[in-house]
């Protein structure tokens, strides 16, 4: 089975604090997809990564920023904190550039105070 | 562009009534279909998927979902609801673009009375 790990379930951090959400998956997954997820909005997407060093923007990239150097591990990095970044933050991977369903971690859950 | 609408935002059910769940898709073309699941707490999990052929699915958990081209709708189903299904579903539906990224519905809540 595929597993998708999200190093923290919950978090919280300061406003104007610089933070990191880590990603690692086990499956040797091209593709990585960190979201948002707010109520009654669903899932927005952040950003997204097709291989290693390599990352397209989302719907909202707007305050993150992405490294992923290594194939396993994608981290999502919020430079500022801000309090309207408070939210639910998905990771997910798939293999390749394909129609192949998604997998996701478990999420983290982030309050910026 | 694709675009996904999930009209109701919650719906309530007894248990062991039967359940239909919502979603219209906006698409160019023939899309892949997207059904997962959202425990409390939890990430998504795949459901059920279409991609092309029968057009009837079938998932996991007892769902199912039918791919309506005429109706733009790929609408699921159960016939007997059970309280652990209390959750969040989520359609999607993809490609976009050439890098495959799927479009979200803004989701469904599930509530199940005893």
């Amino acid at each position: 089975d595929v597993k998708v790990t999200q190093s923290s379930r919950y978090l919280v951090k300061r406003t104007g604090e610089k933070v990191f959400l880590e990603c690692v998956q086990d499956m040797d997954h091209e593709n990585m997809f960190w979201y948002r997820q707010d109520p009654g909005l669903g899932l927005r997407l952040i950003y997204f990564s097709y291989d290693v060093k390599m990352k397209e923007k989302g719907d909202i990239p707007e305050g993150y920023s992405v490294s992923r150097e290594k194939k396993e591990r994608f981290s999502l990095i919020l430079e500022s904190a801000s309090t309207n970044q408070t939210s639910m933050y998905l990771c997910a991977s798939r293999p390749g550039h394909s129609n192949q369903p998604q997998h996701f971690g478990d999420g983290t859950r982030l309050s910026i105070l | 562009a694709q675009s996904v609408t999930q009209p109701d935002i919650h719906i309530t059910v007894s248990e062991g009534a039967s359940l239909e769940l919502r979603c219209n898709y906006s698409y160019g073309a023939t899309p892949y279909l997207f059904w997962y699941v959202q425990s409390p707490g939890q990430g998504l999990q795949l459901l059920l998927k279409y991609f092309s052929g029968d057009t009837l699915v079938q998932g996991i958990k007892g769902f199912e979902a039918e791919f309506k081209r005429s109706q733009s709708s790929f609408n699921l189903r159960k016939p007997s609801v059970h309280w652990s299904d209390a959750a969040e579903y989520f359609c999607a539906v993809g490609p976009r673009g050439g890098s495959y990224i799927p479009t979200f519905g803004r989701g469904t809540s599930l509530i199940v009375h005893p």
